[in-house]
């Protein structure tokens, strides 16, 4: 069956230290993986997608890996603040194909990030 | 990004009763989708919904438990029909970004509790 997993336990790390974050999907061959970030109380946001093609995709503090091969995505924020205290989500579509998606969205149940002083 | 508002942004309703959460977009949108998210779990879809035809739902949903209405093109409502406990949950609204970019943006959701 297919499936999209992260790390359910809360990720505690240290304000300034970098903070790593799973996702791994089975039976899925996706065009491009996404990332969200959701705080408690509100709908996610999204904050970077990557394509098969792209093994690395950086925006200001983060960066996204994507081994097809593995089957994994790594998610990095880089100099971490307590502001990026949050549940972070992955997501794939899996009809997307490399000229588009379809925005249909399947989600991960997300890891919580927590940066502490 | 298109900037998307939902009503009510939270509720609690007795067993039995329905309710209706209206989806509002500032822009014109080709496809709604509307995602479901229990107490821990993550999300997910209930069905897209697209302006003049019957919405598409996903697997172990029916359109007799979540009717949809999508009367034009920034505007949805999706109805929780025969509440139970079960049916506790939040409510989101999405759209997708621009073509092909595959990325979705979410109302802020609707909190249902059921008693």
């Amino acid at each position: 069956s297919q499936k999209i997993e992260q790390n359910s336990e809360a990720l505690n790390i240290q304000e300034g230290k970098t903070a790593t974050l799973t996702c791994n999907y089975t039976n899925y061959s996706p065009a491009y993986l996404q990332w969200y970030r959701q705080d408690p109380g509100r709908g996610p946001v999204f904050l970077l997608l990557i394509r098969e093609n792209e093994k690395e995709k950086r925006k200001e503090r983060l960066k996204v890996t994507f081994d097809t091969t593995l089957k994994q995505s790594l998610f990095h924020i880089t100099a971490s603040q307590p502001a990026d205290s949050a549940t972070y989500l992955c997501a794939l579509d899996p009809f997307s194909t490399s000229t588009g998606g379809g925005n249909k969205l399947t989600f991960g149940t997300g890891t919580q990030l927590k940066v502490e002083l | 990004s298109a900037v998307i508002s939902q009503k009510p942004s939270r509720d609690i309703c007795q067993r039995g009763t329905s309710l209706t959460i209206q989806c509002q977009v500032d822009s014109q949108v080709t496809m709604m989708f509307w995602y479901r998210q229990q107490p821990g779990q993550s999300l997910t879809l209930i069905a897209t919904a697209n302006q003049g035809s019957e919405a598409t739902y996903e697997s172990g949903f029916v359109i007799d438990k979540f009717p949809i209405s999508r009367p034009n093109l920034t505007f949805s409502t999706l109805t929780v029909s025969n509440m139970s406990p079960e049916d506790s949950s939040i409510y989101l609204c999405s759209v997708g970004g621009p073509a092909n970019t595959g990325e979705l943006f979410f109302g802020e959701g609707s909190r249902l509790t059921v008693l």
